[in-house]
């Protein structure tokens, strides 16, 4: 069965602190992406990877970095945190035909 | 650039009625939709999917959508709700790049009356 994880379900941070959220998929998929979710906004893409090493910017990617260092790893990170990345975060992972998988999300809240 | 609409951000509907939700998608090329549904506490699961063929698409759990290239619009429906149909719903439009990325809309919540 397909499966994506992500590290937390939820997690509190300070304002500036660095933040690191992890995903992984047990799926072999070339793919992988990061959204934030807001209500009334749907899903945004911050960022996207087609293969190792690859990135790719999404729609809203100022504040966050990423990295994807082996296949089925896809790591977001919050360099200096802020109140307005208070967000659910999910990850997806996908191969070639576009169905993307989801993985549960992390609530993060900046205080 | 390509956009999706879903004009009504919250439905509510009684068990066992019928169920329409609204999509309408701005995109230049021929579209490839999606509806995904969100439970509660959950990620996001593919409900359908629409490439080319046939315009009306069946999914899983008895929901269908229709693709109308005049209207910009790929609805979905399904005939007799279940209060487990009780979720969020996201219509999203697929464009080839790197990747082949999705574009969301905004979501509708479900609520269904007993």
């Amino acid at each position: 069965d397909v499966k994506v994880t992500q590290s937390s379900r939820y997690l509190v941070k300070r304002t500036g602190e660095k933040v690191f959220l992890e995903c992984v998929q047990d799926m072999d998929h070339e793919n992988m992406f990061w959204y934030r979710q807001d209500p009334g906004l749907g899903l945004r893409l911050i960022y996207f990877s087609y293969d190792v090493k690859m990135k790719e910017k999404g729609d809203i990617p100022e504040g966050y970095s990423v990295s994807r260092e082996k296949k089925e790893r896809f790591s977001l990170i919050l360099e200096s945190a802020s109140t307005n990345q208070t967000s659910m975060y999910l990850c997806a992972s996908a191969t070639g035909d576009w169905e993307q998988y989801f993985g549960p999300g992390t609530r993060l809240t900046v205080t | 650039a390509q956009s999706v609409t879903q004009p009504d951000i919250h439905i509510t509907v009684s068990e066992g009625a019928s169920l329409e939700l609204r999509c309408n998608y701005s995109y230049g090329a021929t579209p490839y939709l999606f509806w995904y549904v969100q439970s509660p506490g959950q990620g996001l699961q593919l409900l359908l999917k629409y490439f080319s063929g046939d315009t009306l698409v069946q999914g899983i759990k008895g929901f269908e959508a229709e693709f109308k290239r005049s209207q910009s619009s790929f609805n979905l429906r399904k005939p007799s709700v279940h209060w487990s149909d009780a979720a969020e719903y996201f219509c999203a439009v697929g464009t080839y790049n790197a990747g082949n990325m999705l574009t969301f809309g905004g979501g509708t919540r479900l609520m269904v009356k007993p």
